[in-house]
């Protein structure tokens, strides 16, 4: 299962800073990750993904670390900007399983 | 990337009514669709699984005859909310796996549900 019902934690940055949000996950048979990006009353985006036969990747002012020894998944915002302001779910699933399961969300607030 | 409409965005009803929310992969076939609930400040919350031409999989603790989940077509998934009451108040968003696109699983805008 995912979780459910947990208060969100917090991440407040000052805007050009780097944010890191962190995730750490259960299953070790996970083998797809995948980071997304939640802004107020929305659906939340696709950010970035990353499978289990890498430790790091790169996009656009994103990268995302995985850490499979400590099931730790981290993402990693450069410069951030007012924009990046939401709420940011790591979620993991696992090859032919129909589940993916979601962390319990961080919600970044950059501060002009 | 692939575009998930959920339609309505917003919905006020009265306590005791039916209310439907669509789910449409515009772009792709979904042959699985999911739907959650959303609280304010907190999680996603998956309420069920919806499979393609195959009656859906609830989670513990979802009434399926309150949340009624259909999903005829490969593009098309709607859940309605039975007898609606204000504790169903909430949001509701769904969300389309693309079998194609790595498993990633792409999200509607999501409905936000008042009943009053």
């Amino acid at each position: 299962g995912e979780s459910v019902g947990l208060h969100l934690p917090t991440l407040s940055v000052q805007e050009g800073d780097n944010s890191i949000i962190n995730c750490a996950y259960s299953n070790s048979a996970s083998d797809y990750f995948i980071w997304y990006k939640q802004e107020s009353g929305k659906g939340p985006q696709f950010i970035i993904d990353i499978r289990s036969n890498m430790d790091k990747r790169q996009g656009q002012r994103v990268t995302v670390l995985l850490n499979k020894t400590v099931k730790h998944l981290s993402l990693q915002i450069a410069a951030t900007q007012p924009g990046d302001s939401a709420v940011y779910f790591c979620a993991e699933t696992e090859k032919g399983n129909n589940d993916m399961r979601f962390g319990a969300g961080t919600r970044l607030t950059v501060k002009p | 990337g692939a575009v998930v409409s959920q339609h309505p965005s917003w919905v006020i009803c009265k306590s005791g009514t039916s209310v439907k929310i669509e789910c449409r992969s515009l772009d792709f076939q979904a042959t699985t669709m999911f739907w959650y609930r959303q609280f304010p400040k907190q999680s996603l919350m998956l309420m069920a699984t919806s499979n393609e031409g195959s009656k859906a999989t609830y989670e513990q603790g979802v009434e399926k005859d309150k949340f009624l989940i259909n999903h005829a077509s490969l593009t098309l998934s709607t859940l309605t909310v039975t007898s609606a009451h204000p504790e169903d108040s909430s949001f509701y968003i769904c969300s389309a796996r693309d079998w194609e696109a790595k498993n990633i699983q792409y999200f509607g805008a999501g409905t936000r549900l008042s009943v009053l």
